[in-house]
């Protein structure tokens, strides 16, 4: 299995806090990507990483922000949360960008 | 709007069955992913299909890529309760994206 781990597995929250996931590869594997998971939806793709310091918009984005420090951490932070924000969250590495993607356990956020 | 149709979003059959799913869109693509999920777990990839026509075969599991490259199936032979999952088709569109997936269960 790939090294990847999130960082809490669950968490609870209130409307307007901010919180913030982590991610974390042992692979060195240049590409992260962070997606929320909902039913009806598949995974949809928040913001991805092409390496340190260098990232971009997925498809629903709004709401969100992301950084990558070091090679090994991709963390995303939601300013200030709202309860669209309920969901369950993957982090994904590749190690090109159209090459097979390994994905996290997923982090499950609830934003009451 | 999903720009992945799969079909059906539900199957439960019986362990032994042969059961087919479906992944379409109007755009061509130029290669396309399945993954299976678990509950509790991120999807694992399970093939890649990159030619138009293409067969490929996992075990029970048989892959085809549609000669035009919008569309593809899985077929699943003898299912048993260990095919249980989520089933998603992706492809690379500047972005990946997902299906919203077809939900297996398979009754021992």
């Amino acid at each position: 299995d790939a090294g990847i781990t999130q960082s809490p597995r669950h968490k609870v929250t209130e409307t307007g806090t901010p919180v913030t996931l982590r991610c974390h590869q042992t692979e060195n594997h240049r590409y992260m990507y962070w997606y929320r998971q909902d039913p009806g939806h598949g995974l949809r793709l928040i913001h991805y990483s092409y390496g340190v310091k260098d990232t971009d918009k997925g498809e629903v984005s709004d709401g969100y922000s992301v950084s990558r420090s070091k090679t090994e951490d991709f963390l995303l932070t939601l300013e200030s949360a709202t309860s669209s924000q309920t969901s369950v969250y993957f982090c994904a590495i590749s190690q090109y960008n159209d090459n097979e993607q390994f994905f996290g356990p997923g982090t499950r956020l609830t934003v009451l | 709007t999903q720009l992945l149709e799969q079909s059906p979003q539900f199957l439960s059959i019986q362990e032994g069955e042969n059961l087919t799913v479906y992944c379409n869109s109007s755009s061509v693509f130029s290669s396309l992913q399945w993954y299976r999920q678990e509950p509790g777990e991120g999807p694992v990839l399970l093939v890649t299909v990159v030619t138009g026509g293409e067969v490929k075969k996992l075990k029970r599991l048989t892959f085809q890529f549609g000669d035009a490259r919008k569309d593809s199936s899985l077929h699943i032979t003898a299912a048993q309760p260990g095919d249980t999952g989520l089933y998603l088709c992706a492809f690379d569109n500047n972005d990946m994206r997902f299906g919203a997936g077809t939900r297996l269960t398979v009754k021992p």
